[in-house]
C-alpha cells in the first residue's frame, strides 16, 4: 500500500519563497516526482529527483530524503500565477502514486 | 504536435447506462494510465497498462472496465456497476524506462443526470 502527506493547503505572499513538504510510505520506490495543477487542468510536470539531495530547476527547486521518505517543493520568487495545487508522486516501476496535494495560495 | 487527446471534454451519463471515453497517444509510449480526481482531491488510479493487450488493476478498478489492443489506445468504460462515476478522469502515458515523467491528457469531466 501507500501512504502520502502533504499539507492541505498554505498561503503566500507575491514575491516570497515557501516550502511545500511531502512524507510517503510507499510499497517500493525508484524516484519521486512533483506536479503542478490549476483547477480544472491536468497537472504539469515540475521535478524529478531519484537520489538524495537537491534538484533545481530556475524558481522550482525539489529535495528527497530517501531514508526519512520525504520530500519538499522550494518555490521562490512567488507569482501570482503560481496559485494552484501541488502533488507530490512517488513513483515505483512505472506505477505513479500520487498525494492530495497542497493547495497554494499566492496573494499580492 | 505530439500529446494525449481525451474525448469527450464534457460527458453526462444516464444512471444505468455504461459510457466510454477515449484516450489516444501518438508519443510512442509504452505504459498508459487512467486516474479519477474527486473535487478537492488528489489522482486515485483506475487502470494501468505497460504493453499492448495487457493490463492491471489499479487502486480503484470496481465498477470499471478497460482495453489495450494497440498501443497508441487505452479506452475507459464506466459502467454501470460504479454507483458514484461523477468526476474528472484523466490519462497519462509515459515511456516504458525507469525514471520518465508521466504524461497527461486534458482530462474528461464525467456527470451523472
Amino acid at each position: 500500500g501507500q501512504n502520502i502527506d502533504q499539507p492541505t493547503e498554505m498561503t503566500a505572499t507575491e514575491g516570497a519563497i515557501v516550502q511545500i513538504n511531502c512524507t510517503y510510505q510507499t510499497s517500493g520506490f525508484n524516484g519521486l516526482f512533483w506536479y503542478q495543477q490549476h483547477a480544472g487542468e491536468a497537472p504539469t510536470f515540475l521535478s524529478y529527483n531519484v537520489l538524495d539531495g537537491l534538484e533545481e530547476k530556475g524558481r522550482f527547486s525539489s529535495f528527497l530524503s530517501r531514508s526519512k521518505g520525504y520530500s519538499y517543493l522550494l518555490l521562490k520568487e512567488l507569482q501570482m500565477k503560481d496559485s494552484a495545487s501541488y502533488l507530490c508522486a512517488p513513483y515505483n516501476f512505472n506505477k505513479f502514486y500520487f498525494g492530495s496535494g497542497t493547495k497554494l495560495n499566492v496573494k499580492p | 504536435d505530439g500529446g494525449i487527446t481525451q474525448s469527450p471534454k464534457y460527458l453526462f451519463r444516464k444512471e444505468g447506462q455504461n459510457v466510454t471515453l477515449s484516450c489516444e497517444q501518438n508519443l510512442n509510449h509504452d505504459a498508459m494510465y487512467w486516474y479519477r480526481q474527486d473535487p478537492g482531491q488528489g489522482l486515485r488510479l483506475i487502470y494501468y497498462s505497460q504493453i499492448v493487450n495487457d493490463f492491471q488493476k489499479g487502486d480503484i478498478a470496481e465498477g470499471y472496465s478497460v482495453s489495450r489492443e494497440k498501443k497508441e489506445s487505452f479506452p475507459l468504460t464506466v459502467t454501470s456497476a460504479q454507483k458514484n462515476p461523477t468526476a474528472f478522469y484523466l490519462c497519462a502515458s509515459s515511456p516504458k524506462s525507469s525514471g520518465n515523467t508521466i504524461y497527461f491528457g486534458e482530462g474528461s469531466w464525467l456527470t451523472v443526470v
